[in-house]
């Protein structure tokens, strides 16, 4: 069973500060997605990571895979307010014999909320 | 704009009532959709995998007979869920496979909230 996990669940941080979400998965995969969502609503996509040594950068976050560790980071740098949200990582389990499901399966997600 | 179209995005209703939740792609065909299931301060979980013109498929531990999936067409996937109790409460998402390795679309969600 493909189990995708988190940490930290919940991140406190200051505002101008960095820091880095991780994202583990317990079987192979070469697609792993970012989301975020806020309180409320559905999940807005952020990232899409599909190789070994992938990296992307949007403003303030920055994601990146290694597959053989089987681990995704998700960096902010000097977080602001803006970015409080909860984070979601999603993997997309292999077919046996090769392609994808398609179904994504969903990380623990990552409460953070900024403080000014 | 929006991809998927997902409605109603609340219900609020007694216990023992059915609901019916709509999930629409716009401007393109969807022969696969999928239905998650998010309780509050929790991760999402997929409920099932709705296919056009056959039976959906439901993950591990999902009633078939309580939450029944109808894909009749290429862009129209509808959830029920049959007499609903006060612990199907929960945030109902639905999403339509992007292209080739794009994400997925997300509905905007529906909150159902039995009473």
């Amino acid at each position: 069973e493909l189990k995708v996990e988190q940490n930290p669940l919940f991140l406190s941080m200051q505002e101008g500060k960095n820091y880095t979400i991780y994202c583990n998965y317990s079987t192979t995969s070469d697609r792993l997605y970012w989301y975020r969502q806020d309180p409320g609503k559905s999940l807005e996509s952020l990232f899409v990571l599909l190789s070994n040594g992938a990296v992307k950068q949007e403003g303030r976050l920055m994601a990146s895979l290694d597959t053989k560790a089987r681990l995704s980071t998700l960096h902010i740098t000097a977080a602001v307010h803006d970015l409080s949200a909860t984070y979601f990582c999603a993997v997309d389990p292999p077919l046996n014999y090769g392609g994808a499901t398609n179904k994504l399966i969903f990380g623990t997600g990552t409460l953070l909320a900024v403080q000014p | 704009g929006a991809v998927v179209s997902q409605h109603p995005s609340r219900v609020i209703c007694k216990s023992g009532t059915s609901v019916k939740i709509e999930c629409r792609s716009l401007d393109f065909q969807a022969t696969t959709m999928f239905w998650y299931r998010q309780f509050p301060k929790q991760s999402l979980m997929l409920m099932a995998t709705s296919n056009e013109g056959s039976k959906a498929t439901y993950e591990q531990g999902v009633e078939k007979d309580k939450f029944l999936i109808n894909h009749a067409s290429l862009t129209l996937s509808t959830l029920t869920v049959t007499s609903a109790h006060p612990e199907d409460s929960s945030f109902y998402i639905c999403s339509a496979p992007g292209r080739g390795n794009q994400p997925q679309h997300f509905g905007d969600g529906t909150r159902l909230s039995i009473l």
